[in-house]
């Protein structure tokens, strides 16, 4: 499968705990974005990364988040201290540099539930 | 205001009409339009883009009104495989495609 893919697909813990999802976005594409969506919601953006730059953060994304692409391939999305508010589909996409770069090849997600 | 509008609806169809959704964008400045698809539990998908001159791919037709700043979707002969949430997307100017603004969805289920 040469699609984006994201690790785990699910994850369920405790308000205050740490977690970290990974994203593997398609191997050609140099830039990558994690959104997050709730339920009757579109996907909000939250970062963006050309390569292994960190080019923007939204406002929704506090302090308690950090996103890395430590070598311009795959990226993880950090949140810690995590708040029953954080609970949501994080979702993570990829787009090629040039050409049809509109179009973002989104993953499964990764569904958080913070009890 | 929000910056991509869209009725959530549901739209309860039978299969084989016509159905059509619109979407309003607040920034005059956007460029670029699309359609995404997204099934039940599933990630979002890229249906079409919206182009000025209006564009259709078989059964679906996109239009774009850039004075009102509106955008619509039509589809054609329903199919059941038709059901899906469908999102009305907007870039957000001067950043080219990197950031894309999604409105609430548009659910859509075909009923036989």
């Amino acid at each position: 499968d040469t699609g984006v893919s994201q690790n785990p697909r699910h994850k369920i813990t405790k308000r205050g705990q740490n977690v970290t999802f990974r994203c593997d976005p398609i191997s050609e594409h140099n830039r990558l974005y994690w959104y997050r969506q709730t339920l009757g919601q579109g996907p909000e953006f939250l970062t963006y990364f050309q390569n292994e730059a960190q080019l923007e953060k939204s406002r929704l994304l506090s302090d308690r988040f950090s996103a890395e692409r430590p070598k311009g391939s795959f990226s993880t999305l950090e949140i810690q201290r995590t708040e029953q508010g954080d609970s949501a589909m994080y979702l993570c996409a990829s787009s090629p540099l040039g050409g049809n770069s509109y179009e973002q090849y989104f993953g499964p997600g990764t569904r958080l539930t913070v009890t | 205001r929000k910056e991509v509008e869209q009725d959530p609806g549901p739209f309860n169809v039978p299969e084989g009409a016509t159905v059509a959704f619109n979407c309003t964008y607040s920034n005059s400045a956007s460029q670029s339009f699309f359609w995404y698809r997204q099934d039940c539990r599933k990630e979002p998908k890229l249906l079409m883009s919206v182009y000025s001159s209006g564009n259709e791919d078989g059964r679906f037709t996109a239009q774009l009104n850039r004075a009102s700043q509106y955008i619509s979707l039509l589809i054609r002969d329903s199919k059941l495989s038709d059901s899906a949430t469908y999102l009305c997307v907007v870039n957000r100017p001067n950043f080219g495609n990197e950031k894309l603004t999604f409105g609430t969805g548009t659910r859509l289920t075909i009923i036989p």
